[in-house]
């Protein structure tokens, strides 16, 4: 066990639906990371939070949003989802703002039917 | 093309081989640089982490940067049935950026 934590750890909507994803980020740490892994892609960079702030953005599409909440667990939505959408969702999290030793969850696998 | 390139494999080894992985990139502002292990429905953990050219040995595992070629190597030596996983390389220009990652090489390393 990592310490990062990541419900629901598989789920399978149908196109046009609405999802949220939870993390919860190992004890003491503020940063919070979510990547997309498919398998054309590999992993992508979506966004980052930092004791509740926003602060970096990748390749999150516009119908993708995300928050961190002053527990410091995380939330990703995803709305309007399309096949292309499927695919594994990881959320990583570090003690501060730097990018050393990552702790990824086990994500949560997303299937659009 | 892609920032960081990664060759898929599969990369099948006898127990006991020294494992030869590698990645190459395009981007010469990286300066950190970080070899990840993904077993299977897992998410990645760290393995080596180094800053700018040069080699780094950390147990069975030797990571070597060189950023004239930007080209990155991981090497794990007496490789193990339990080595078997994807490895995945990574990369930033900065501590405080987010992490490019290669899309990983799975490794086979038979008894």
């Amino acid at each position: 066990d990592s310490g990062v934590t990541q419900t629901p750890k598989h789920l399978i909507t149908a196109t046009g639906q609405r999802v949220t994803l939870r993390c919860s980020p190992r004890s003491g740490d503020l940063s919070v990371y979510w990547y997309q892994q498919s398998l054309d892609q590999g992993l992508q960079f979506l966004i980052q939070y930092y004791n509740g702030e926003e602060r970096a953005k990748g390749n999150i599409l516009e119908r993708f949003s995300a928050q961190q909440f002053p527990d410091l667990h995380s939330e990703l939505n995803l709305s309007s989802l399309e096949l292309g959408d499927s695919a594994l969702y990881f959320c990583a999290s570090t003690p501060d703002t730097l990018n050393y030793g990552y702790t990824f969850g086990s994500g949560t696998r997303l299937t659009v039917v | 093309q892609k920032e960081v390139e990664q060759d898929p494999g599969p990369l099948s080894v006898p127990e006991g081989a020294i494992v030869s992985l590698n990645c190459t990139y395009s981007n010469s502002a990286f300066q950190y640089f970080m070899w990840y292990r993904q077993y299977s429905r897992k998410g990645p953990e760290l393995l080596m982490y180094t800053y700018s050219s040069g080699n780094k040995e950390d147990g069975r595992f030797t990571a070597q940067v060189d950023k004239s070629s930007k080209y990155i190597s991981l090497f794990i030596r007496d490789s193990q049935p339990s080595d078997s996983a994807t490895y995945l390389c990574a990369m930033s220009e900065d501590a405080g950026n987010k992490l490019t990652f290669g899309g990983g090489t799975r490794v086979l390393v038979k008894p």
